[in-house]
């Protein structure tokens, strides 16, 4: 098992512009989510899903879009990069509860 | 909503040390999970422990529920324990989304 991926590892990008964050799992778990961690900071839930085609907003949304086509990926969508996302984003994926987290997207928005 | 609170912040220890991480929680949890962030910012899984007492090698977790707090023992402290410790919640009722607290960073010098 590859566990939860994430691609890409970096990102730079400038204000306005839009990219997809990529997230796939291959445990069958059916609870997905996206937290980011900020300096000093714990991480904060963006959005989350429970199975393929549904989804709910977390603590943070504003600003990120998700769907959930397959039980395998959990894309998170920036439309319009602010300064304000530039963060580190984890996604997540969950057996009975137990949550298991990917290496991360370092991103930076100038 | 529910708060997560992490003590000590800061921890620096000498290599061979023990050390106690505290984690307070402001209400009822369906879960609790204790991370590892390292210094490349890898989240690893220490424990699942919503309640009890859980040991893996020289880490040991013990979770007292109704009195709403968790601590991790560090025994016999390395240099690769470094890094901040993360407790993470669900609240009852709220489905498997985490909370996290803000971290207990650790220093341990050869």
């Amino acid at each position: 098992n590859a566990g939860v991926t994430q691609t890409p590892k970096f990102q730079v990008l400038k204000t306005g512009q839009s990219m997809t964050l990529q997230c796939a799992q291959d445990m069958n778990h059916e609870y997905m989510s996206w937290y980011r961690q900020d300096p000093g900071m714990g991480l904060r839930l963006i959005h989350y899903s429970v199975g393929a085609g549904i989804t709910d907003q977390g603590e943070v949304p504003n600003g990120y879009n998700v769907s959930r086509s397959t039980t395998e990926d959990f894309p998170l969508r920036l439309l319009s990069a602010a300064p304000s996302q530039t963060s580190v984003y984890f996604c997540a994926s969950s057996h009975r509860r137990e949550q298991f987290f990917g290496p991360g997207t370092r991103l930076t928005v100038l | 909503g529910i708060q997560v609170e992490q003590s000590p912040p800061d921890l620096i220890l000498q290599e061979g040390a023990n050390s106690t991480l505290r984690c307070n929680f402001s209400d009822s949890v369906n879960n609790l999970q204790w991370f590892h962030q390292n210094p490349w910012g890898q989240l690893i899984n220490l424990f699942y422990i919503p309640s009890g007492t859980k040991q893996n090698g020289r880490l040991s977790a013990t979770t007292v529920a109704t009195e709403r707090y968790s601590l991790l023992y560090i025994s016999s402290s390395q240099t690769t324990d470094s890094g901040v410790y993360f407790c993470a919640v669900v609240p009852k009722g709220g489905s498997e989304k985490l909370v996290f607290g803000k971290g207990t960073k650790l220093t341990v010098n050869p």
